[in-house]
Formats: C-alpha cells, structure tokens, sequence
C-alpha cells in the first residue's frame, strides 16, 4: 500500500516567515495530494490541493509544489501569521476500486511566534 | 448546514468493554469513512461506507465493524477495547466514495482505561 513520509514534525518559525513542509510517497499510482490543517479540538481541513497533472498550484499565502518523477511534493506558507499555528497533514491517494481513500503522513506541527 | 456531526465527543471506557461511536454525515453526501488518529500521528483509514456497502476497509482488526444507515449515518463499533484503541477518531463525509471532497468530524476521543 501507499506510505507517505513527512519532515519535520515540528517547525518553529517567527511572524512573517516562511514555512515548508516536505512529503514523500511511494506509489507512483497516486494521484491526488490533498494538505489538511488540524487545529486543537477540530477535525482536519482541507486547505489546498494538487493534482498529478500540474506542478504548481497558489491561493494566497499558500502553495504546494509536486514532482512525480521525484514522488515528493512541498507546502510553502508565506509570511506566516500566529494563526497559522496548527499540525499540517500532508495525504496522497489512489482511486482503489473506485474509492477515493487518501493516505496521511504523520503531521507537522507549526509554531508561529509573534 | 451542519457539517458533519460526531458523538459523543468524549468516551472514557474499560479494557475489555465495547464502544458505539457515531458520525451524521453532511446533509447530501452518502459515503462516510473513518479514521483513527493516535496522538502524535496522522489518520490511519478503518473504513468506508458508500450507499451502506463497505467500499474499503484498512489495516485493523476484527473487532472493528462499521454500518451505514438508510439515511447514510454510521457507526462504528469496537469490541473487545484495549489500551491501544485509545485516540482520536474521525468521520469524514464526502458526496460519493470516489469524491474528493471529504469533510471532517471534531472526532471523538475515547480513552480505554
């Protein structure tokens, strides 16, 4: 099955920083890469994703970044804000018998500092 | 709307005992999957429901079972509880099984004592 690698676990940065998360996956099958941000108390929610056919994709301060041929892709937060504190979850997925079922890495737990 | 509603949301429970734990899905969306979520680690899949057929299941054992309802809520139950099965656990909702939608829970947090 598809296993997803995920560094750090924890990132400490200050105000207006940048941040990068970094994530691997093993099969080449997948095709869907999805990026939650889990705050205390709350389920995961999904803030971007990207699909195998695109590199690149934006929406604001965030970004991902996928290369296949490399089976890694990035989330770049840009000038960070203390409620960018959260655990980040990176996930990848392969439709398995027509089931979207997505694969998480372990989590990223960021620490903005004001 | 409500989005997708778990409960309880604690759960304190003895080794040995059985637990119900329960997901409303988002009024809309028929397929329902779990998760569990050990502290410190990401969501590991336990099931996922389409239609009340069972589209997936992971990598955990017998004692975990799972149903869909006519009105596609769900349960998931777990026999036989252990130290281990204490965590975090997540019903996602999504319009259908290959949807890529999915929509989290709050969780609800069992601890096995």
């Amino acid at each position: 099955g598809e296993n997803v690698e995920q560094h750090p676990s924890t990132l400490s940065v200050q105000e207006g920083d940048s941040a990068v998360i970094k994530c691997t996956y093993s099969d080449s099958a997948s095709n869907y890469f999805p990026w939650y941000k889990q705050e205390l108390g709350k389920g995961p929610q999904l803030i971007i994703d990207i699909r195998s056919n695109v590199g690149e994709k934006k929406d604001q301060r965030i970004a991902v970044t996928l290369n296949k041929t490399a089976k890694h892709f990035s989330l770049h937060i840009t000038e960070t804000q203390p409620e960018d504190s959260a655990v980040y979850f990176c996930a990848a997925s392969i439709q398995s018998g027509g089931s979207y079922i997505p694969t998480f890495g372990r989590g990223t737990s960021l620490i903005v500092h004001p | 709307d409500a989005g997708v509603t778990q409960s309880p949301t604690h759960l304190i429970k003895t080794r040995g005992q059985h637990v119900t734990l329960r997901c409303s899905p988002i009024s809309g969306h028929k397929s329902v999957s779990w998760y569990q979520q050990v502290l410190g680690q990401g969501p590991q899949f336990i099931f996922q429901y389409y239609e009340k057929e069972e589209r997936g299941r992971g990598n955990f054992p017998d004692r975990f079972s799972a149903r869909q309802f006519p009105n596609y809520s769900s349960e998931l139950n777990v026999n036989a509880l252990l130290l281990g099965d204490s965590a975090l656990y997540l019903c996602a909702s999504s319009l259908d099984s290959r949807d890529y939608g999915y929509t989290f829970g709050s969780g609800t947090r069992l601890t096995v004592v």
